[in-house]
This record gives C-alpha cells, sequence and structure tokens, in this order.
C-alpha cells in the first residue's frame, strides 16, 4: 500500500515555457502532498506543502509565483513551473502521508526536469 | 530549523562487509526515516523509526531520541547495495515536510 505516482517520469521544455507536474497518491487519501526538489549531488530540500482545498505553504526563498501549486482532490497535488529557466532544471520529487500515520511519508519516483 | 549531519559522506566497501551509517540531529523529532535513493532517483522507504530498534532482512536501524542520533546497519553487503543513503526528520507535527541530511553515498564493490 501507500504508493505515490507522478507524471511525467522526465520532461525537458524550452526556456520560457510551463511545466506542470502531478502527483497522485493511488491506493489513499491525501489532505497534504509534499514537494522537494533535488539538484545534481546534493540533497533534497522541501519546497512547499500542499493542502487540499487551500493556499499551499512555501518555504523560505522559494517563489510562490514561479510554483503554482495545486491540490484540487484529495489524491492529485499539481506543481506547475511557470516561465522555466535552465537554473530550474533539477529533479522534483513529491510525497504523502497517510492520514493518521503519524507523519510518515511516501514518496513518488521523482520527475527530472531539464530547461532548455 | 532542525539540523540533520549524516556521516560519513561517502563508504567504499567490499562485498560482504558490515556498514554503519549514522545520523545526528540538532533538536527532538516527531519522524525519522531512512532512505535507499537508487540510480535512477526513486527513494525507496527503509525504516520509519522515530525512537528504538527495527530490523528488516540485512538491515536494521536504532535511533535514541534522548541523545539525536540514529544509526543504520547493513550486514553482508551486496552490490545491490550501492546508492545515496539519507536520513530525514521532522521536528515539529505531522503536517511538516522532512528535513534531510546531506547522505552517504555507499559503493559495494564486488
Amino acid at each position: 500500500g501507500a504508493v505515490v505516482s507522478q507524471h511525467p517520469s522526465w520532461v525537458i521544455c524550452k526556456s520560457g515555457t510551463s511545466v506542470k507536474i502531478e502527483c497522485r497518491s493511488l491506493d489513499f487519501q491525501a489532505t497534504t502532498m509534499f514537494w522537494y526538489r533535488q539538484f545534481p549531488k546534493q540533497s533534497l530540500m522541501l519546497m512547499a506543502t500542499s493542502n487540499e482545498g487551500s493556499k499551499a505553504t512555501y518555504e523560505q526563498g522559494v517563489e510562490k509565483d514561479k510554483f503554482l501549486i495545486n491540490h484540487a482532490s484529495l489524491t492529485l497535488s499539481t506543481l506547475t513551473v511557470t516561465s522555466a529557466h535552465p537554473e530550474d532544471s533539477s529533479f522534483y520529487i513529491c510525497s504523502a502521508n497517510i492520514p493518521g500515520l503519524a507523519g510518515q511519508q511516501y514518496f513518488g519516483p521523482g520527475t527530472r526536469l531539464t530547461v532548455t | 530549523g532542525i539540523q540533520v549531519e549524516q556521516s560519513p559522506p561517502d563508504l567504499i566497501l567490499q562485498e560482504g562487509a558490515n556498514s554503519t551509517l549514522r545520523c545526528n540531529f540538532s533538536d527532538s523529532v516527531n519522524n525519522l526515516q531512512w532512505f535507499h535513493q537508487n540510480p535512477w532517483g526513486q527513494l525507496i522507504n527503509l525504516f520509519y523509526i522515530p525512537s528504538g530498534t527495527k530490523q528488516n532482512g540485512r538491515l536494521s536501524a536504532t535511533t535514541v531520541a534522548t541523545e539525536r542520533y540514529s544509526l543504520l546497519y547493513i550486514s553482508s553487503s551486496q552490490t545491490t547495495d550501492s546508492g545515496v543513503y539519507f536520513c530525514a526528520v521532522i521536528s515539529g507535527g505531522g503536517a511538516d515536510g522532512l528535513t534531510f541530511g546531506k547522505g552517504t553515498h555507499l559503493i559495494i564493490q564486488p
């Protein structure tokens, strides 16, 4: 159980365009999902917390107007990278926890974004 | 915010050897997880262990919450154990995101 999927697994886009990444909880409902970013050979950094039915909470230094998060249902959160630039190229990973299970998080397989 | 330090940063071992990875954290935690990141980037859940000891096959983990550290033990290492091992914690409530350490890069040579 506790499977989280992401789509797409990789995407290449041109500078200035926008790209949407989906994160789905497949076998449970997630009122909260999390988005992380990982640059090459570095650790994961929390970008934002996605709350179903309300606005996302962004970590310090993460531009909320650039990284749009929508958590429209209990099984889907989306991250849209707007006006992408090469420095946005990274590995984006989402996670979710099962309500009532004390915060253990389950991670999606990640999306590798390359901006040319 | 909470600080998470992992050691060693790199570890090279021969197949069959045992290893111990350490995670120190700067504040009390409600959640501590160990992950193995495979070459494709997927994070594999190893342990959810905010306190106590757990074992799963050749892997075991111990968290001493009062002393703010956790250890991951790998016995009889196999080449498939290679990869990056991350420790991640939450010091606040269950609705908070994880804070990750920088990881230990483990290479198991045949």
